[in-house]
């Protein structure tokens, strides 16, 4: 039974420029959930994604977006890069919005 | 979601137990203790959550005051794969709020 899987595994961008990340969710989960987490800090919350809707957002600009699609998987979107925009990017999936997510292995952005 | 504390390093002996501390004294009534843990580069790794009981699985045991103002985590018989920063959160599972956990290493 895979588990969550991301692609891709690492990506090079520069400044101004957008990017689309994308998440498998685990066998069987319908819900997935994008953390950004920068060197040395612990994940933070962008969104959660439920029944191809947003459900929950933190606290990020407009230029963080997503989608979700009907077989569960999502996409990341970040438009017009910034420096600090550098990160790994993490998915989380589960099988309902209040239950236990589990990471996959992420997805590292540098913008140069 | 609760503001947890941990401290931010500890270290144990491989084969010891290892008894990792978080203080979450905000935490609300319906708010579970969740925890993670995160090896060098890698996603972060479900270990265990409760509410009010104390839980165990096969990764390790979770004890949960009876104020539930703190908790600990124990992992019965360290090795050095249990190398990693781990992570207390109090909340909802809607939206995990990460610290900067504690990281913990096993020396041989």
């Amino acid at each position: 039974d895979a588990g969550v899987t991301q692609s891709p595994t690492h990506l090079i961008k520069t400044r101004g420029q957008q990017v689309t990340l994308r998440c498998s969710p685990k066998s069987g989960h319908d819900t997935v959930s994008w953390y950004q987490q920068a060197l040395g800090q612990g994940p933070q919350f962008i969104f959660q994604y439920y029944e191809e809707e947003e459900r929950q957002r933190g606290n990020f600009p407009d230029r963080f977006s997503g989608h979700q699609f009907p077989n569960y998987s999502s996409e990341l979107n970040v438009n017009a890069l910034l420096l600090g925009d550098s990160a790994l990017y993490l998915c989380a999936s589960s099988f309902a919005p209040q239950e236990t997510q589990y990471f996959g292995p992420g997805t590292r952005l540098l913008v140069l | 979601d609760a503001k947890t504390t941990q401290p931010p390093s500890m270290d144990c002996a491989e084969g010891r137990a290892a008894n990792l501390p978080c203080n979450h004294s905000t935490i609300s009534g319906n708010e579970y203790v969740y925890w993670y843990r995160q090896i060098h580069s890698q996603g972060p790794q479900y270990i265990i959550h409760g509410l009010k009981n104390n839980e165990t699985n096969e990764m390790a045991s979770l004890i949960i005051t009876e104020d539930r103002k703190s908790s600990t985590l124990i992992l019965p018989h360290a090795t050095l794969r249990d190398t990693a920063v781990y992570y207390c959160i109090g909340g909802s599972n809607y939206k995990l709020t990460f610290g900067k956990g504690t990281l913990l290493t096993v020396n041989p």
